[in-house]
């Protein structure tokens, strides 16, 4: 199984402000995916972003970007411009192509404050 | 993208019984999967639940315990057996809509499930 790692359990934030979340994993496959999804007190699960490991070029999606480093094997989420419905739990998750089985962080509980 | 409900959304048990989830899904969907998310934590895959066979589970999850069914490419369900405090979790469902490239999945609200 795959490792992935969320160091930070709880990160807190001011409305306006950037947060950035950390996400190490541990494989050895060439090409997998990466997401980053979001868990509000609802506990319905969103996707947030997505990246693929063959793409250099980091995802984008509106105020959330990633910074993917294949070598260092690192993936961290910013969130520009945080809002208060920002407030959620973050999981990293990872992918093995033709696998479809997400492996989880332990998750950061972001929140944002007014 | 494929909107996936779930049935029960909460229920309370006795230890020793047994509980079923349902799992809807909007669309045909290839791939379906059963996690368990204790409070407060992550998520931990239970199993695939394979349409037309049976289940692939995890390591540390068994068919006894864990049931799951599968008949069609929309619908599964997941049974909790003999349940125990230990069992105390919230349930969720997973989809899988295409092969191929677009490996984005899709989950349900998930079952909150207490044992008493």
């Amino acid at each position: 199984a795959q490792t992935v790692t969320q160091s930070q359990p709880e990160m807190s934030v001011q409305e306006a402000e950037t947060v950035t979340l950390s996400c190490t994993y541990d494989t050895s496959e060439n090409n997998y995916y990466l997401f980053w999804y979001k868990q509000p007190p609802s506990r319905q699960m969103i996707l947030v972003i997505r990246q693929e490991a063959y793409k250099q070029q980091n995802a984008t999606e509106n105020r959330f970007s990633v910074n993917f480093q294949k070598a260092a094997k690192s993936f961290s989420l910013k969130i520009s411009d945080s809002q208060l419905g920002d407030t959620a739990m973050y999981f990293c998750a990872f992918m093995k192509p033709n696998d479809y089985k997400l492996s989880f962080g332990a998750g950061t509980t972001v929140t944002v404050r007014a | 993208s494929a909107v996936i409900s779930q049935k029960p959304s909460r229920d309370i048990c006795q230890r020793g019984t047994s509980l079923t989830i349902q799992c809807q899904v909007d669309s045909q969907v290839t791939m379906m999967f059963w996690y368990r998310q204790q409070p407060g934590q992550s998520l931990t895959l239970i199993a695939t639940a394979n349409q037309g066979s049976e289940a692939t589970y995890e390591s540390g999850f068994v068919i006894d315990k864990f049931p799951i069914s599968r008949p069609n490419l929309t619908f599964s369900t997941l049974t909790v057996s003999n349940m125990s405090p230990e069992d105390s979790s919230i349930y969720l469902c997973s989809a899988s809509p295409l092969a191929g490239d677009n490996n984005e999945q899709f989950f349900g609200p998930g079952t909150r499930l207490t044992v008493l």
